[in-house]
């Protein structure tokens, strides 16, 4: 069965810090892993890693992924409140439809 | 603006009145998809399609119908609430099947008393 683990479930931590959400996977066939960030509404894409680009940053986002032990990280650098977020990790699974298994969650809450 | 849309965006619903929730794109994306979003359980698909026509149960496919007429729109339909479908509802829509992301509505809260 596959299945999207993500730790820690809650975070709090001062402005400024540095955080490292993790996420780690167990599926059949994989294709990607995708991050996305949910404040109170809907969530919004933040990347997707593939095996063909396992690195991807957008200013103090970034993001890796290690196929080989299967697991990704989201790293935060100097983060702002507005950084305050349930942060998803999601893979597609083994149907054909690329529904996305999603992992329960980190609930980042970054304090002034 | 390119967007995922959903009406109405709270509704509260006694057992058995049958509802519609719409959902509704306009990127010409084929792939469509319904979620679920529950405390402690996350996100879970109900339905997909990947294009006109073209319908498929996801994960969690009992109590809800789909339909796909056109490509913009993929409406979520309930045929009988009951209250173990009171949850968040959200719309994704993705270019096509495959290794693009999905793009999500701004979710459907529903309550079934």
């Amino acid at each position: 069965e596959d299945k999207v683990v993500q730790s820690p479930l809650s975070l709090v931590v001062h402005e400024g810090d540095t955080v490292t959400l993790n996420c780690s996977y167990e599926v059949t066939n994989f294709r990607s892993l995708l991050w996305y960030k949910q404040e109170k509404k809907a969530p919004t894409f933040l990347f997707m890693l593939t095996s063909s680009g396992i690195e991807k940053k957008s200013g103090r986002l970034s993001s890796i992924l290690d196929k080989k032990e299967l697991f990704s990280i989201l790293n935060i650098t100097a983060t702002q409140t507005g950084d305050s977020a349930i942060y998803l990790c999601a893979v597609p699974g083994r149907n054909s439809g690329y529904a996305l298994n999603f992992g329960k969650g980190t609930s980042l809450l970054v304090t002034p | 603006e390119a967007q995922v849309t959903q009406n109405p965006r709270y509704l509260i619903t006694v057992t058995g009145k049958k509802l519609t929730v719409t959902c509704s794109q306009n990127m010409n994306h084929e792939y469509m998809s319904w979620y679920r979003q529950d405390p402690g359980l996350g996100l879970r698909q109900i339905y997909y399609s990947m294009n006109v026509e073209v319908t498929d149960k996801g994960d969690v496919p009992e109590g809800y119908k789909v339909s796909r007429k056109e490509k913009r729109n993929f409406p979520l339909i309930l045929e009988s609430p009951s209250p173990n479908q009171t949850s968040l509802y959200f719309c994704a829509s993705s270019l096509r099947q495959g290794l693009y992301e999905q793009y999500f509505g701004p979710g459907t809260r529903l309550t079934v008393t």
